[in-house]
Parts: C-alpha cells; structure tokens; sequence
C-alpha cells in the first residue's frame, strides 16, 4: 500500500495563477483532509470529507475549493493564489477502525510570489 | 472554540537527560494524539491515547492522558540525539477532526 500520496511536491505560483493539488488514498478509508502548515505552527484545516460526495469548511476555508471526485481522491484548489497562501499542504485520512488515528501525506510545498 | 497548547514550544536539552513535553486542552475530550515530525517531512504517528489515564509507551518516549485535567504529557527518558524533531498533540473534537497544537521542537544536544 502507497498510504496517502499527494503531488506535486512542489510548486511555485505567481500571484493570481490558479492550481489544484492532488491527494489519494489506497486504504479504504472514508474521511479525508486538507491541512495547511505555516512556519513555527501546527497544522490548520482547510476543509474535509466524511465521505464521497461530502465535503464541509474546516478552520481556514477562504481562497480554496476541493472536491472528493470519489472515495480516495480529494482534490484542493487554489482559484487565484495569493502570497498568503504559501505554505506546506498536507492531506490526510482516517479510518474509525483505527482508533480515528490520521495517516499523513508527504505533503505539497507551494510558494507563491 | 477549542484551544490546544504545548509547551515549552522550544526545548534544548542535553542527552541523557528526563523532561517532559505539556499538552493542554481547552474542552472535554478523551482522544488524544502524539505526532513527530521532522524537518521538511511529514507527520508521523506516536501515540494514540483514547480514555482517562491512559499511558503508551514506545522506546524512550512515554505518553499519558488526563482527561479530567485536560492533560497529555510526552515523558522522554535518557534522551538521544534522534529524538530531534517537532512533536505536536492533537485533540478530537468527536467529529472527525483533529485540533493540533503549535509544536514543541526538540533539540538534543550531546
């Protein structure tokens, strides 16, 4: 099993460009998540699925969209990407059946100028 | 709203030597979890602690659960340069999602 693969790993962007990061799971597991991780900070969510077809706003929505295009693909989009938003995404899923313990991807460093 | 903090966000700390990381929570839950990271890398699970009083151990690291206290703690035993990295707690809020503190870095020095 690959785990949580995301890609690009990295990404530089000039203001206003627009791009979507890729994350997908091969484990079955229906939650899945779209963190971001600033210097010196933990990690905040973006927004998350519960299952195919659902997907809610977490703690910083704004300037994204995703999409879950179906069980292990969960998709983020940068629609005019802002310097703001540079930072580390990482995706994420979990299984209940695991104690709802998170398997982390290797993460997308995106910078924007 | 839920507010989850370590500390200390920096520790340095010779090898061989005890400390302990903190991990305070703001609202009532009984999941906790311990992640590592290192630099330019991914998180990596520790520790899943899912009831009060809980302890997990895994080679020189110790994690135990309060959840009457709102307390996590990370103990670190004889301390070893390859335990260098960021730890951070999470909580659960019961939906899923997983609220995570700012950090605590280790540096271990010889």
């Amino acid at each position: 099993n690959a785990g949580v693969t995301q890609t690009p790993k990295f990404q530089v962007l000039k203001t206003g460009q627009s791009m979507t990061l890729q994350c997908a799971q091969d484990m079955n597991h229906n939650s899945m998540y779209w963190y971001r991780q600033d210097p010196g900070m933990g990690l905040r969510l973006i927004y998350y699925s519960a299952s195919e077809g659902t997907t809610d706003k977490g703690e910083v929505p704004n300037g994204y969209n995703v999409s879950r295009l179906n069980k292990r693909e969960f998709s983020l989009r940068l629609e005019s990407a802002a310097p703001s938003q540079t930072s580390v995404y990482f995706c994420a899923s979990v299984s209940p059946r695991d104690s709802y313990e998170q398997y982390f991807g290797p993460g997308t460093r995106l910078t924007v100028t | 709203e839920l507010k989850v903090e370590q500390n200390p966000l920096f520790l340095s700390m010779q090898e061989g030597k005890n400390y302990t990381i903190y991990c305070n929570y703001s609202t009532t839950s009984d999941r906790l979890y311990w992640y590592r990271q290192d630099p330019g890398k991914s998180l990596e699970s520790l520790f899943v602690l899912l009831s009060n009083g809980a302890v997990k151990q895994e080679g020189r690291l110790m994690a135990s659960l309060d959840t009457k206290a709102r307390l996590s703690t990370l103990h670190i035993t004889a301390a070893v340069h390859d335990l260098s990295a960021t730890y951070f707690c999470a909580v659960d809020l019961y939906t899923d999602k997983l609220i995570f503190g700012t950090g605590t870095r280790l540096q271990v020095f010889p």
